[in-house]
């Protein structure tokens, strides 16, 4: 059984800090990594991925993979209000994606 | 706005009720999904279809019957659902199945009220 673990939080940051949010993986096989930020009651949003050992960056968002560990990380940079969401990791090998249960950032002003 | 438009966004029915869900994309995708997410769970896989063609199949019961009239359209028909069906139905696209480092984009969802 493939699975996918979060940290459900919530994880609490004051504007303007760093927010890091961690992944872990059962598969060694998993060859993809995205992370998702939905608000409440919205619809998931493709926010970063990453295939590749090392790290991605994409504005604020850094996205860091370390296969070996079988571990994957997002780091949200000068953190705002508006990033508060939950941040769900998912993880592709041959077909679909595995979710895993999500986490939950508040970011406060 | 999303690049994949689903319809309507919101629906009650009874449980004795058939309805329809719409799902359309038009950025040239070539697979298409149904994911059913329930509140602070993540989304649950239902069905994938690529090139046009029912692909998986997650043991969805068959009162959730997908359909696939193009590549652009993805459907989802409801029959007798129950109670514990309500929840935020969410389609999303993927330029293709095969690949798995290509992301999939989701739609807004339709959230699904059954009396």
């Amino acid at each position: 059984q493939k699975e996918v673990e979060q940290n459900s939080g919530p994880l609490s940051v004051p504007e303007g800090a760093i927010a890091s949010l961690n992944c872990t993986y059962s598969d060694r096989g998993s060859q993809s990594f995205f992370w998702y930020r939905q608000y409440s009651g919205k619809s998931p949003e493709l926010i970063m991925f990453i295939y590749s050992n090392g790290d991605k960056e994409d504005g604020r968002f850094t996205a860091q993979l370390n296969k070996a560990s079988q571990y994957v990380s997002l780091l949200i940079r000068d953190s705002q209000p508006s990033d508060s969401a939950t941040y769900l990791c998912a993880v592709s090998g041959y077909s679909t994606l595995t979710f895993g249960k999500g986490t939950m950032l508040l970011v406060s002003p | 706005d999303t690049e994949v438009t689903q319809t309507p966004k919101h629906l009650v029915m009874g449980m004795t009720n058939k309805k329809s869900l719409k799902c359309e994309q038009h950025m040239g995708h070539r697979a298409m999904y149904w994911y059913k997410q329930k509140a602070k769970k993540p989304p649950e896989l239902m069905f994938v279809y690529s090139y046009e063609k029912l692909s998986i199949n997650e043991s969805v019961p068959s009162r959730f019957s997908p359909e696939c009239p193009n590549s652009s359209l993805l459907n989802l028909h409801l029959h007798a659902l129950q109670p514990e069906d309500s929840a935020l139905y969410l389609c999303a696209s993927s330029q293709d199945h095969q690949y798995s480092n290509q992301p999939q984009h989701f739609g807004d969802g339709t959230r699904l009220s059954i009396l």
